[in-house]
């Protein structure tokens, strides 16, 4: 069974940096590419960022591009976003997603971990 | 940055049909766009129904459908049901691998 458990979100103050993971089992996870979604509180949902089963390409999205970085550890099977100077409108549930292959992408998505940025 | 439009909110009777469009600012949606659809249920992740414009997942029930007509994205709902009560958010691809969702459309089943 798939499944993929992010963690890491807490309440950061503004300006303040934060890492989260996705820890990932039931599949093969050094080949598969996989994605960060976000939702604020209320709103629909954005793409964050994009990465390859051989971490590259990787794409963001633009509001986070220059602050965010995403890279994975194959050996342990985990994905991560590292954020940096963060603002209220960073704050919401962040969703990793695995993608399969070709333009599915999206395939399975994990529960979320929740970030709030606030002081 | 390219805007992607959804009707805000739809109602549909239950066993009745409703029709969900996913539009782009810079011009019509061409497979080209690879339209996703998603369901999401209040306090749960999003589930993907549709990829690349038409393909369903094992777990799409069949009363979905995509596709593309007049330059937009179709979501199709054929014989709603009570729990297909949700909020449906369209994904589209653009160049410069550049990734816009919807603001998405809440479908009530009353």
């Amino acid at each position: 069974e798939v499944q993929l458990v992010e963690s890491g979100g807490t309440l950061v103050q503004p300006g303040g940096s934060l890492r989260l993971s996705c820890a990932t089992s039931g599949f093969t996870f050094n080949t598969y590419s996989m994605t960060w979604a976000r939702q604020a509180p209320g709103k629909g949902l954005e793409f964050v960022s994009y990465i390859h089963s051989s971490s590259s390409p990787i794409f963001y999205g633009d509001s986070v591009k220059g602050r965010f970085t995403v890279f994975r550890d194959n050996s342990k099977n985990s994905l991560y976003l590292q954020m940096n100077s963060l603002t209220a409108e960073d704050t919401g549930i962040y969703y990793c997603a695995r993608n399969s292959a070709g333009s599915d992408w999206f395939h399975y998505w994990g529960q979320g971990t929740l970030v709030i940025v606030s002081s | 940055q390219a805007v992607v439009t959804q009707e805000p909110s739809l109602t549909v009777s239950p066993g009745g049909t409703v029709t969900l469009t996913c539009g782009s600012s810079t011009g019509p949606v061409t497979s080209s766009h690879y339209p996703y659809w998603f369901q999401q249920k209040p306090g749960q992740a999003p589930r993907t129904l549709i990829y690349d414009t038409n393909n369903k997942h094992s777990w799409t029930p069949a009363r979905f459908s995509g596709s593309l007509l007049g330059g937009k994205g179709i979501l199709t709902l054929s014989g709603a049901q009570p729990d297909d009560e949700a909020d449906y958010y369209c994904l589209l691809s653009f160049s410069g691998a550049r990734f816009v969702f919807g603001p998405g459309t809440k479908v009530t089943v009353l």
